[in-house]
């Protein structure tokens, strides 16, 4: 069963806009972390935040975490034709191995 | 090169045939892990590796799904008399460690089954 689960799970802005997708999970974590998918291709590693964090940014991007609602946000400001992608977010466990990935969010940034 | 590599990149096969899935992970990552994605949808972990050894097998789907890793580095995930409904694209990742590290995919398998 899936851990995370994002939403929404479609999104179409234009581009300079900023993009908000959110993910909830279901038991306690150690991590969160969030992945971008291009088209055809692998995930890419985007950013990661432990339980203890509340924000966390990288470049353009802005997460937070809230564990007493077990949710996290991701943003990304300032959009761009190439931020077009599948975003998935996946938590880590404590003293597990395994991410649990949701089925993603799809951010289309129309030009 | 300095990622994670899959090959082949596309199989076409037909059913009842059996596949191998090559991951080259990064080198020293000592965790490997091997993930389905359907189309339009997350990844299913099927197995993982710590070192050679594969301590869960759990998420493999079937007897007919095996995997394993020599030397390290190099895994084969084997799916032996193959349905329609093993068609999906075949994702590996390595980390450096085991435990909720950020991780490395490679551009996956893309299976069809006719």
């Amino acid at each position: 069963s899936q851990q995370g689960e994002e939403d929404p799970q479609a999104l179409s802005i234009q581009e300079g806009e900023n993009a908000t997708m959110n993910c909830s999970y279901k038991t306690s974590i150690n991590n969160l972390q969030w992945y971008r998918q291009n088209s055809g291709r692998g995930l890419v590693h985007l950013i990661l935040i432990r339980s203890n964090e509340r924000e966390k940014h990288s470049g353009r991007l802005r997460v937070t975490l809230d564990t007493s609602k077990k949710s996290s946000s991701l943003l990304i400001t300032a959009s761009r034709a190439a931020d077009t992608a599948s975003y998935f977010c996946a938590t880590a466990l404590s003293n597990d191995y395994k991410l649990s990935f949701g089925a993603g969010t799809t951010v289309t940034v129309r030009a | 090169g300095a990622g994670v590599s899959q090959s082949p990149s596309n199989k076409v096969t037909e059913k009842g045939k059996d596949v191998e899935l090559r991951c080259d992970p990064i080198s020293g990552h000592t965790a490997l892990y091997w993930y389905r994605q359907s189309l339009g949808q997350g990844l299913e972990f099927l197995i993982y590796f710590q070192g050679n050894s594969a301590p869960d097998k759990s998420g493999l789907p079937s007897d007919r799904f095996s995997a394993e890793r020599t030397g390290g580095s190099v895994s084969t995930l084997t799916i032996q008399r193959t349905q329609q409904e093993d068609s999906a694209v075949y994702l590996c990742a390595s980390s450096l460690i085991v435990g909720g590290q950020p991780q490395h995919f490679g551009d996956g398998t893309r299976l069809s089954i006719l």
